[in-house]
Formats: C-alpha cells, structure tokens, sequence
C-alpha cells in the first residue's frame, strides 16, 4: 500500500516567490496534519484537518503560510510570499478514523534563497 | 499549550547495552504519548506508544514507561544494535479533544558504537 505522498521532495526557489507543497494522505484517513522541521526549532505543528476541515490552524506562522484540503485525497500548503527563513523540512501525516498513529510522509525539503 | 522537553539531546552507547531517552510535559490534559525513530532523510516513523491510562507498555526491545503525577515519560531501548541509530523524538497530544496535533520534543541523536 502507497504511504503518505509528498511532492515535490525538493524545492529551491527564490525569495519572494510563491512555493506551495502538495500531499496526498493515505486512503481511507481522515485526519492530515501539517508539520516543519527545522535544526533550530525542530518538529512542529503547522495545521491539522479532520474530514477536510481546519481544526487547529494556530501554529501557522504568518498570514504568508495558508493551506487547503479540497478533498479527501488532497491538501496543500502555500507560502507566498516565500522568505528565505522558512527553508525547512515540511511533513504532512494523516491518521485513520478513530486512531491515533500519524504516518508520516517523506517530507519536502524547501530552500529560500 | 503544550510543552514537550527531551533530554538527552545525544546519547551514545556501546552495542548491546541499553539505552534511555526521558521527556517531560507540561498540560496535564495530554492523554497520548507516542515515540517516533527519525532516519536521516526519511519521516518520522511511529515505533511505540502510550495512553495515559497505562504506566508502562512494552514491545520486545522497547519499552515506555508513564508517571502521569510526575508528567513525564520514558522510552527503554535493551541489546541495542547498530540499526538502532538514528534520531528519537517524544510527543505530547491530547487524542479526541480537538487537539490532535502532537507537540514534539527536541529529539535525541542515539549513536550505538560498534
């Protein structure tokens, strides 16, 4: 069975440009969660939907950052404009109904230069 | 909100012996505490957890112990083998409160030395 789908894997783009990550969570879950890993502030929570809805939104950073879940089988964040703070790794997970194990995609690796 | 602290940041062990990784949190309403074993370039990937209705799970090599009244917890890693480096975040949430979304430790970078 497919994981956690993240694309692209690697991003390099140039400050004040529009970037946005996409993710496809495993079929079936209901929960995705948002998540950027950095050396110095490490795993956090970014945003998270249950059935597509924006539950908790309050660890994203700026009103630069926003995302979407359309449907089930799609969610996207966007950062526009991009500032080359925000390179980062970026990981989305999702959750089946009822459980609590997040699986993790392989994440996307953004650079802002 | 939450917080998760993680100690220690690095950890290095001689083959075979064992290893501990200890966490403590801050919001008593947290209510599951999972583990998640971070390769280089890969995801987060869940090895071990626990709810708060239970002190202590175990699943062969790895354990984790729980001290609601003390809030922290621990995870127990015995015979360790060179597979097992990598890096080892804890995480705090509250499961079925509207506040899913885990809050992470720091991490610790265990090294096992051949």
């Amino acid at each position: 069975d497919a994981g956690v789908i993240q694309s692209p894997r690697h991003e390099v783009t140039e400050m004040g440009q529009e970037v946005t990550l996409r993710c496809k969570p495993i079929s079936g879950h209901n929960s995705l969660f948002w998540y950027r890993q950095t050396m110095m502030r490490g795993l956090e929570l970014l945003i998270y939907f249950n059935n597509n809805v924006p539950i908790d939104d309050s660890g994203m950073p700026e009103d630069r950052f926003s995302a979407k879940m359309p449907n089930a089988s799609f969610s996207t964040l966007k950062i526009q404009p991009s500032e080359p703070r925000d390179s980062a790794v970026y990981f989305c997970a999702s959750t089946p109904p009822g459980g609590r194990e997040q699986f993790f995609g392989p994440g996307t690796r953004l650079t802002v230069l | 909100g939450e917080n998760v602290e993680q100690h220690p940041s690095t950890l290095s062990v001689q083959e075979g012996d064992s290893a501990v990784i200890k966490c403590t949190y801050s919001d008593s309403a947290s209510n599951y505490f999972p583990w998640y074993k971070q390769e280089l370039g890969k995801g987060p990937q869940l090895i071990i957890d626990i709810r708060s209705n239970v002190g202590e799970k175990k699943d062969q090599r790895i354990a984790v112990t729980l001290n609601k009244t003390a809030k922290h917890f621990s995870l127990h890693i015995t015979e360790t083998q060179p597979e097992d480096s990598a890096v080892y975040f804890c995480a705090a949430s509250q499961v079925g409160g509207g506040a899913d979304g885990l809050t992470f430790g720091k991490g610790t970078h265990l090294i096992i030395q051949p």
